[in-house]
C-alpha cells in the first residue's frame, strides 16, 4: 500500500532562516505531488504541484520554492522565512490529476 | 470559475445525534469530482469520499452517507449516531475536468459532545 512521509513534524526557526520541508512517496510510482499550506482556521491553498521529477508547476508568487529532484520525493524550501510562512504545510500524492489526493501527517511551522 | 462553500463554520451536537454537514459547490464544468476529507485534531486530511458529477447516487458507508443533488449543486454529508471521534474539521472539495486544482471549501469543524 502507499505511505506518504512529512519531516520535520513541527519546526519553530527565526525570520530571514532557511526553511527545507521534505516529503516522501512509497509504494507508487511517478505520483502527482502536491504541497499545500493552511493557516491557522483557514482552508487549504495549493503551493506547488509537479507532474515529474524536475516538474514544478506554482500556484502562488511567494518567497518559496519547490523541487523534485527524485520521483517520490518532493522538498519545500525558502531562503528567507517571513513571518507570513507560519502555518499547516501538507504534502499530497495523487495517480494522476483529477484522481484523489491523499495527504500526509504535515508540518507545523512557526516563524518567530 | 469554481468555488465550495460551507456555510457551517461549527456545530456543536451531543454524542448520538444526527448531524448533516452542507456543501455548496459552483463549476461551469459538466464532468467535475467531488470529495470530502475529515481532519482530525492531529492535523493530517483523511480522504472520506470522491464522487463523479455523473454518479448522483447517494452512498453509505457505515454511519456516514452523502447526499448528491446536481439540481441544488450539493454535495451533503451525514453523519448518524454521531460520536466522540467523529469531532473534526470536515472540508468539501471540488476538481473540475478542466482544471488539475483541487478547490477546498473553508471547513466545518464539528464537535461532539458526550
Amino acid at each position: 500500500s502507499q505511505t506518504i512521509h512529512q519531516w520535520p513534524a513541527t519546526l519553530v526557526q527565526p525570520v530571514g532562516s532557511p526553511l527545507s520541508l521534505e516529503c516522501t512517496v512509497e509504494g507508487t510510482s511517478n505520483p502527482n505531488l502536491y504541497w499545500y499550506r493552511q493557516a491557522a482556521g483557514r482552508g487549504l491553498q495549493l503551493l506547488f504541484y509537479s507532474v515529474g521529477i524536475g516538474q514544478i508547476s506554482s500556484e502562488v508568487p511567494q518567497n518559496l520554492s519547490a523541487s523534485r529532484p527524485q520521483d517520490r520525493q518532493f522538498i519545500l524550501s525558502s531562503k528567507k522565512l517571513l513571518l507570513s510562512d507560519s502555518g499547516f504545510y501538507l504534502c499530497a500524492w495523487s495517480v494522476r490529476e483529477k484522481e484523489t489526493q491523499y495527504f500526509g501527517p504535515g508540518t507545523r511551522l512557526l516563524v518567530l | 470559475a469554481q468555488k465550495v462553500t460551507q456555510a457551517q463554520t461549527e456545530i456543536s451536537v451531543v454524542e448520538k445525534e444526527d448531524v448533516t454537514l452542507d456543501c455548496v459547490y459552483e463549476t461551469r464544468d459538466t464532468t467535475y469530482y467531488l470529495f470530502w476529507y475529515k481532519q482530525p485534531p492531529s492535523g493530517e486530511l483523511v480522504f472520506l469520499i470522491r464522487r463523479n458529477s455523473f454518479d448522483e447516487q447517494n452512498e453509505i458507508s457505515g454511519r456516514y452517507s452523502w447526499n448528491f443533488q446536481k439540481s441544488t449543486s450539493s454535495f451533503n454529508f451525514t453523519i448518524t449516531a454521531s460520536q466522540v471521534v467523529d469531532s473534526a474539521v470536515y472540508f468539501c472539495a471540488l476538481i473540475s475536468y478542466n482544471t488539475d486544482k483541487l478547490i477546498f471549501g473553508t471547513g466545518t469543524r464539528l464537535q461532539v459532545f458526550p
